[in-house]
């Protein structure tokens, strides 16, 4: 079957301009998870999504930052107003469930870059 | 506190030679996993390992081996006769249940190089 899919692939935009990335998980998977990860760097969580709800958005660095997601499928991350600071590459996550012994799978990830 | 340190920030080495890449992690909780991840160039995440908490038996995967010792908080990596296709950044994690969901807490990453 298929694994997480993101789209697109690389993204390049001036600041200022709204941007939206979205994630396909893998079917069935009802946990999903949205992380940045700079240059460099490692991952940093930024929310995650039970079904369509959201418990945890602390991950979120600014209120320009917005996710949602439909059912139990696809998820759109949202940065209104882009800074050159969130020039990073932004990962999606699944998972089966949302037990600590999921492993998460990832997709390709969206290469941002803010001009 | 919880946290995940992976000690060695870059290696190189060249190929056919092990390599032991080391992680430390800190939690009060009793149950947790630990994972390892491996990022390719081409970026996507391939998942290579799920330890428990209660489970200290190392395990042992092809060229892949990993050590878990619960006393010393660590869960290192080795890789036997290293190739070149080893090159990755390599993520260890720790995996929570916070909040009701899997919380998963990520090392800085370990740059492996494997040169020929």
């Amino acid at each position: 079957g298929a694994g997480v899919s993101q789209s697109p692939s690389n993204k390049v935009t001036e600041k200022g301009k709204d941007v939206e990335l979205r994630c396909d998980p893998i079917s069935g998977h009802t946990a999903l998870y949205w992380y940045r990860q700079r240059l460099g760097q490692g991952l940093e969580f930024l929310i995650y999504f039970q079904g369509n709800s959201a418990p945890d958005k602390s991950g979120l660095p600014s209120d320009r930052f917005s996710a949602e997601r439909t059912g139990e499928s696809v998820s759109t991350l949202t940065i209104q107003r882009t800074q050159q600071e969130d020039s990073a590459v932004y990962l999606c996550a699944s998972s089966l469930g949302w037990g600590s012994d999921q492993p998460q799978h990832f997709g390709d990830g969206t290469r941002l870059s803010i001009l | 506190a919880q946290k995940v340190t992976q000690v060695q920030t870059e290696i190189s080495v060249v190929e056919k030679e092990d390599v032991t890449l080391d992680c430390v992690y800190e939690t009060r909780d009793t149950t947790y996993y630990l994972f390892w991840y491996k990022q390719p160039p081409s970026g996507e995440l391939v998942f290579l390992i799920r330890r428990n908490s209660f489970d200290e038996q190392n395990e042992i995967s092809g060229r892949y081996s990993w050590n878990f010792q619960k006393s010393t908080s660590s869960f290192n990596f080795t890789i036997t006769a290293s190739q070149v296709v080893d090159s990755a950044v390599y993520f260890c994690a720790l995996s929570l249940l916070s909040g009701g969901y899997n919380k998963l807490i990520f090392g800085a990453g370990t740059r492996l190089a494997v040169h020929p």
